[in-house]
């Protein structure tokens, strides 16, 4: 069975701050990874996703992930925090292809002025 | 790109009436449909798998006669919760894999989802 975990469900940073947020994950098969970003009352928008080609992985709005199977982890970091990046975000797993996603818990990112 | 959308985005119900809930791809034929299932401030909880024409596949503890659901074309695929009561108010969520037809690669992408509401 596949799983995720995120460390922290809030995390708070000051606008400009590094953003990092932690996720690991358990799977008995190569995984696919994803990050992804919802804003209060909104769906699901994809960030990145690692599947299985170059382990360091950018996506949209100055994010990127790396993969690194020896700490079985997928965190995401961004240099610089901006407000507009207040939201949760979710980290996800899955089976190679099958798009079956399993959702890590979430955390919330807060950014202050 | 590839939108999936979903209808309607927020609706309140009285206990025990049935609400269906829509999920379309506008733009490419998805042949693969997820329906999540997200409590307030929790993470999504996979409810099922539809592939198109046939039955759906649901998750462990998932009730499927109290979600009905139905993936009749590649462009739709409903939810319906059946006798709805207030413990079902939730935030739905669905998913669609499919090939765009413009790019024709294959794309995953979420609805913005439906809030539900039983009085």
């Amino acid at each position: 069975a596949q799983s995720v975990t995120q460390l922290g469900s809030h995390v708070s940073v000051s606008e400009g701050a590094l953003v990092l947020l932690r996720c690991n994950y358990s799977s008995s098969v190569p995984p696919y990874l994803f990050w992804y970003v919802q804003y209060p009352n909104q769906g699901l928008q994809l960030l990145l996703k690692y599947t299985s080609a170059a382990t360091l992985v950018k996506g949209i709005n100055g994010f990127e992930a790396e993969f690194k199977k020896s700490e079985t982890s997928f965190h995401l970091t961004k240099p610089s925090a901006h407000m507009s990046d207040a939201a949760e975000y979710f980290c996800a797993v899955s089976e190679g292809a099958t798009n079956k996603l399993i959702f890590g818990t979430g955390t919330l990112l807060a950014v202050q002025p | 790109g590839a939108v999936v959308s979903q209808h309607p985005s927020w609706v309140i119900c009285k206990s025990g009436t049935s609400v269906k809930i829509e999920c379309r791809s506008l733009d490419f034929q998805a042949t693969t449909m997820f329906w999540y299932r997200q409590f307030p401030k929790q993470s999504l909880m996979l409810m099922a798998t539809s592939n198109e024409g046939s039955k759906a596949t649901y998750e462990q503890g998932v009730e499927k006669d109290k979600f009905l659901i139905n993936h009749a074309s590649l462009t739709l695929s409903t939810l319906t919760v059946t006798s709805a009561h207030p413990e079902d108010s939730s935030f739905y969520i669905c998913s669609a894999y499919g090939q765009g037809k413009i790019s024709g690669a294959n794309v995953l992408t979420f609805g913005a989802g439906s809030r539900l509401t039983v009085l």
